[in-house]
């Protein structure tokens, strides 16, 4: 079935450091990938998405690109700041099925 | 790592009936849960934060008369959706972090809802 395999964290990371944070899928057609962060205390918040091959979401500084040739959908920053610090988790959707989640990455990003 | 159970997994109701969906940590205390709500081909949406002896905070938007949220323990809480009508009709899942800890949440299997 639809599944999502995320780099496992903890991940700890300087201020102005670059972030990558990995992100492969098995899907039997072309699912629509998510990348979602929470913050401490906080609810799961759409932080971009990306609905077809080639595609790249980004927002607040994080970018990821729709990879179908080797199923990826890494994200990325160029320089985090502490305010970064959060869970992040790579999801799909493929038709209307459920949506998968990864497990998460925990990144804490230090001053 | 922890495990949240989600129950039902699946479940197809009439209209007019109420439903009620159980999220349990099976091995931490969880003082918040949360409770989200995909629409079809879309992503989740944030329902409601449940508090632990406290009533939930429901997001803009979601009636909370017809969300109920009960969290009557630290390994528990449910949804109920009463009188339910199609379009309700979604998939609804519930994650969970442990208390006084600043690990990463947890989420239940989901369960998809279908009223007919």
């Amino acid at each position: 079935g639809d599944s999502v395999t995320q780099m496992e964290g903890p991940v700890t990371l300087s201020e102005e450091a670059f972030l990558t944070i990995n992100c492969t899928y098995t899907a039997t057609g072309y699912p629509s990938l998510f990348w979602y962060v929470q913050y401490p205390g906080e609810g799961l918040q759409l932080l971009l998405k990306a609905t077809k091959a080639d595609d790249k979401g980004s927002n607040k500084g994080f970018e990821a690109t729709y990879r179908k040739e080797t199923t990826s959908f890494h994200l990325e920053k160029g320089s985090v700041q502490v305010s970064d610090s959060a869970v992040y988790f790579c999801a799909l959707v493929y038709n209307n099925n459920d949506m998968r989640f990864g497990a998460g990455t925990r990144l804490t990003v230090k001053p | 790592g922890a495990v949240v159970s989600q129950h039902p997994s699946r479940v197809i109701c009439k209209s007019g009936t109420s439903v009620k969906i159980e999220c349990r940590s099976l091995d931490f205390q969880a003082t918040t849960m949360f409770w989200y709500r995909q629409f079809p081909k879309k992503s989740l949406m944030l329902m409601a934060t449940s508090n632990e002896g406290s009533k939930a905070t429901y997001e803009q938007g979601v009636e909370k008369d017809k969300f109920l949220i009960n969290h009557a323990s630290l390994t528990l809480s449910t949804l109920t959706v009463t009188s339910a009508h199609p379009e309700d009709s979604s998939f609804y899942i519930c994650s969970a972090t442990p208390s006084f800890t600043n690990t990463e949440a947890f989420f239940g299997q989901g369960t998809r809802l279908t009223v007919v």
